[in-house]
């Protein structure tokens, strides 16, 4: 088990260029969640699928912020365009259905904006 | 609602000491109870859980019992490693309402040689 996939581990980019973070889950989990941590808001719930539909986006900061899942396998953020204030460390994680499995986190991507 | 609340960090101390991390909630229903470790740069690790009252987790020398009396799971090792150094989360999940996990604030641990 490869566990949550992330990619790219790291990105830099200029303010304004749109950005994708893309995320494989663990096969077999139904459900899949978007966090963004920073130091000064710590960990933050951005949105939230299960079985490959958005249950729960209401942490998503603004527009700009976008998330899909077209398949069980691939999930992906995308922050169009980025801002310097979005500078922090995007974490994916997935889980069985269940209440006592817990998640399974993504090494993360440390995005900076420029 | 549901919340998670811990002990302010950081908790810094010496090779070998005793560790304990409060972490108290507050559920509107039946919760399992987790602990997660964040190394440095790294995604959070499920380092133990319980789904029941007086239930003990148990991981790598940690520790935590669910009580329910005092809506309590603090965090225990007997002698701590300086790798032990990370920031640690409690969290919650109410059992049979959905798979949302609700997070501490994280406390950070810094062991000293």
């Amino acid at each position: 088990d490869a566990g949550v996939i992330q990619s790219p581990r790291h990105e830099v980019t200029e303010m304004g260029q749109e950005v994708t973070l893309r995320c494989k889950p663990i096969s077999g989990h139904n459900s899949l969640f978007w966090y963004r941590q920073t130091m000064m808001r710590g960990l933050e719930l951005l949105i939230y699928f299960n079985n490959n539909v958005p249950i729960d986006d209401s942490g998503m900061p603004e527009d700009r912020f976008s998330a899909k899942m077209p398949n069980a396998s691939f999930s992906t953020l995308k922050i169009q365009p980025s801002e310097p204030r979005d500078s922090a460390v995007y974490f994916c994680a997935s889980n069985p259905t269940g209440p006592s499995y817990g998640y399974t986190f993504g090494s993360g991507t440390r995005l900076t904006v420029v | 609602g549901n919340s998670v609340t811990q002990m302010e960090g950081p908790v810094t101390l010496s090779e070998e000491a005793f560790l304990t991390i409060n972490c108290t909630y507050t559920a509107t229903g039946y919760p399992s109870l987790f602990w997660y470790v964040q190394y440095p740069g790294e995604g959070l690790q499920l380092l133990l859980k319980a789904t029941k009252a007086d239930d003990k987790g148990s991981n790598k020398g940690f520790e935590a019992t669910y009580r329910k009396e005092t809506t309590s799971f603090h965090l225990e090792k007997g002698s701590v490693q300086v790798s032990d150094s990370a920031v640690y989360f409690c969290a919650l999940m109410i059992n049979n309402a959905g798979n949302m996990l609700t997070f501490g604030g994280g406390t950070r641990l810094m062991v000293k040689p």
